[in-house]
């Protein structure tokens, strides 16, 4: 098993530019979940789902869309990227929201100038 | 507002010695509470969790305490290791499918030889 996969590990972007970051799991979680971390803040939800078709928003959702069309794949998607958005991000996924641990991917960082 | 606090954003711990992160949570409706540890330039992974009908969890070395009347929680390490030293994130949920997992801002533990 692969576990949670992101893709890209770095980017860099351009203020007003918009971007898809990728995550994937192979172990047929339901939870599946988007943090930041910031220097300082710790790591805050931004976007979470509980099962396909099913998204909710976390503490820090504004400037992020996600979808979950499929139980494997919860992308992230920036519609026009702000420098305030530079950050590391983070996906995780779980069998349920609560109590069962989160797999984490190993994060994109992302720099947007 | 913060609902989960790690008021000690660093420790520094002899090798050998018992290592003690604490948290403090303000939500009375959360009932599961988890440690991940996280050493820089990879994703958290899950250490040790604890549900709110009990007081205490052990697994190895590592063990969290849970006092729910002064909405405190602890991890306790024994004995430290070098590879201990890590960011330590305590968090929070309720019990509900649909309730978020809430991250305090992270303890980074320095385990000094």
């Amino acid at each position: 098993n692969a576990g949670v996969t992101q893709t890209p590990k770095f980017q860099v972007l351009k203020t007003g530019q918009s971007m898809t970051l990728q995550c994937a799991q192979d172990m047929n979680h339901e939870y599946m979940s988007w943090y930041r971390q910031d220097p300082g803040m710790g790591l805050r939800l931004i976007h979470y789902s509980v099962g396909a078709g099913i998204t909710d928003q976390g503490e820090v959702p504004n400037g992020y869309n996600v979808s979950r069309s499929t139980t494997e794949d919860f992308p992230l998607r920036l519609l026009s990227a702000a420098p305030s958005q530079t950050s590391v991000y983070f996906c995780a996924s779980s069998y349920t929201g609560q109590a069962n641990e989160q797999f984490f991917g190993p994060g994109t960082r992302l720099t947007v100038l | 507002d913060q609902q989960v606090k790690q008021n000690s954003p660093s420790l520094s711990v002899q090798e050998g010695r018992i290592s003690i992160l604490n948290c403090d949570y303000t939500n009375s409706m959360f009932d599961y509470f988890l440690w991940y540890k996280k050493y820089p330039a990879e994703g958290p992974t899950f250490l040790i969790s604890i549900s709110s009908i009990k007081d205490k969890n052990e697994d190895g070395r590592f063990t969290v305490f849970l006092n729910k009347s002064a909405k405190h929680l602890s991890l306790h390490i024994v004995p430290s290791q070098p590879g201990d030293s890590a960011v330590y994130f305590c968090a929070a949920s309720g019990m509900n499918r649909d309730d978020k997992i809430i991250f305090g801002k992270g303890t980074r533990l320095h385990i000094l030889p």
